[in-house]
């Protein structure tokens, strides 16, 4: 397993414009996360899919953002009508949610999607 | 969420050991503590968490105090690898998703 991939890396984009990134998670993982990153800050919770379902999504996420995790495996975060604003770093995690009381449900990211809206 | 209180930024000499503390006044008895990193340009990492007893991995040791009030993790020998953000962060059990704030930052002097 070569853990949480994200693709593109970078991608540099019009105000305006669509983009959208993926995410592929660790195969046997359950959980998987969308947080949010801009310089300086902590990753900000955006969204959580539970195999297909997408479970809770945060207030930051307006109606431009859009996630799908069709068949409980990859996941997909696109931004329509990109604002300066939503540059940032897009990261991914997946875990296999656990309602154990060892308390783990350990995220494992990737390396991050960064965008900058021109 | 309850939240966590962590100084913005430290600083230790290359393999010498460094206690990272953390401060959660309002933490709840289902609260677990965990600890994350996030190496430049790259996405954080798990590093250990924990309820109320003292933990140890192969990365570092996570100290409990005993009203469960504050937390410290300690590197036993930092080394520039190290120089990291480190996020302490409190989960409900019950609660899949992981709140961060802002870290300490550690810097690792040669």
């Amino acid at each position: 397993d070569t853990g949480v991939s994200q693709n593109p890396r970078h991608k540099i984009t019009k105000r305006g414009q669509n983009v959208t990134f993926r995410c592929d998670p660790i195969s046997e993982h359950n959980r998987l996360y969308w947080y949010r990153q801009t310089l300086g800050q902590g990753p900000e919770f955006l969204t959580y899919f539970q195999n297909e379902a997408q479970l809770e999504k945060s207030r930051l996420l307006s109606d431009r953002f859009s996630a799908e995790r069709p068949k409980g495996s990859f996941s997909t975060l696109e931004i329509q009508r990109t604002e300066q604003g939503d540059s940032a770093m897009y990261l991914c995690a997946s875990s296999l949610g656990s309602r154990s009381l060892s308390g783990a449900n350990v995220l494992t990211f990737g390396a991050g999607s960064r965008l900058t809206v021109l | 969420d309850a939240k966590t209180t962590q100084p913005n930024s430290m600083e230790s000499n290359e393999e010498e050991p460094v206690h990272l503390p953390c401060n959660h006044s309002t933490i709840s008895g289902t609260d677990y503590i965990h600890w994350y990193r996030q190496l430049p340009s790259q996405g954080p990492e798990y590093v250990i968490h924990g309820l109320t007893s003292n933990v140890n991995n192969r990365m570092a040791s996570l100290a409990i105090a005993e009203d469960r009030k504050s937390s410290t993790l300690i590197l036993h020998r930092a080394t520039l690898r190290d120089a990291a953000v480190y996020y302490c962060i409190l989960r409900d059990v019950s609660q899949p998703k992981y709140i961060f704030g802002t870290g300490t930052r550690l810097k690792v002097l040669a």
